[in-house]
């Protein structure tokens, strides 16, 4: 049973690029969320998906951009990069129950954009 | 500012001891807590998980307690491991009856065992 994989698992970009990071979820999990980890800080979440749908939305501004797809999947866009964009994008997959309640969210290994 | 945070950062433990983990939190509306375990180069494992109407729970050599009069977690790994060394986050889902909805992490203690 695979887990939560993530491509790629590196990325250099320079400032004012474009980048999108894609996510697959652990099996039988519909639900994705986003976090962004800088060196040393806890993650921070960017956005969750469900249903193809952006669902929660954390502090981050409308460069940070997402997708789901219908077999679950997600890509994370962020545009006009910055130096203070690089970070380990972390991606988190659950299972979201009647009622809307989302069961525990197992992240994925990352990927770690560097923005020269 | 952070809300959910860790007492210190660095937690250093002879192989065998008992090794205990603190954080606190601020929002009196979180009603489910997690750690999380991150080793260098890797994301986030989880390891246990608590909901508010509860103040105890176990696993395998780890107790989660949560004490919600004084809003604080902690983390208990008993005969502590060399493969335990890691960083160690707690996070909580602010938005009750949420889930693990959008989690909030502190800033993490990182583990260190001393052989």
């Amino acid at each position: 049973d695979a887990g939560v994989t993530q491509s790629p698992t590196h990325l250099i970009k320079t400032r004012g690029q474009q980048v999108t990071l894609r996510c697959s979820p652990k099996s039988g999990h519909d639900t994705v969320s986003w976090y962004q980890q800088a060196l040393g800080q806890g993650p921070q979440f960017i956005f969750q998906y469900y249903e193809e749908e952006e669902r929660q939305r954390g502090n981050f501004p409308d460069r940070f951009s997402g997708h789901q797809f219908p077999n679950y999947s997600s890509e994370l866009n962020v545009n006009a990069l910055l130096l203070g964009d690089s970070a380990l994008y972390l991606c988190a997959s659950s299972f979201r129950r009647s009622g809307g309640y989302t069961d525990t969210q197992y992240f994925g290994p990352g990927t770690r954009l560097t923005v020269l | 500012g952070e809300s959910v945070g860790l007492h210190l950062p660095t937690l250093s433990v002879q192989e065998g001891d008992n090794s205990i983990i603190n954080c606190a939190y601020s929002n009196s509306a979180s009603d489910y807590f997690i750690w999380y375990k991150q080793e260098s180069g890797k994301g986030p494992q989880f390891i246990i998980d608590i909901r508010s109407n509860m103040d105890k729970r176990q696993g395998q050599r780890v107790t989660v307690l949560l004490n919600k009069t004084v809003k604080h977690l902690s983390l208990q790994i008993a005969a502590t491991q060399p493969g335990d060394s890691a960083v160690y986050f707690c996070a909580e889902n602010r938005r009750s009856g949420g889930g693990a909805d959008g989690l909030t992490f502190g800033k993490g203690t990182h583990l260190i065992i001393q052989p």
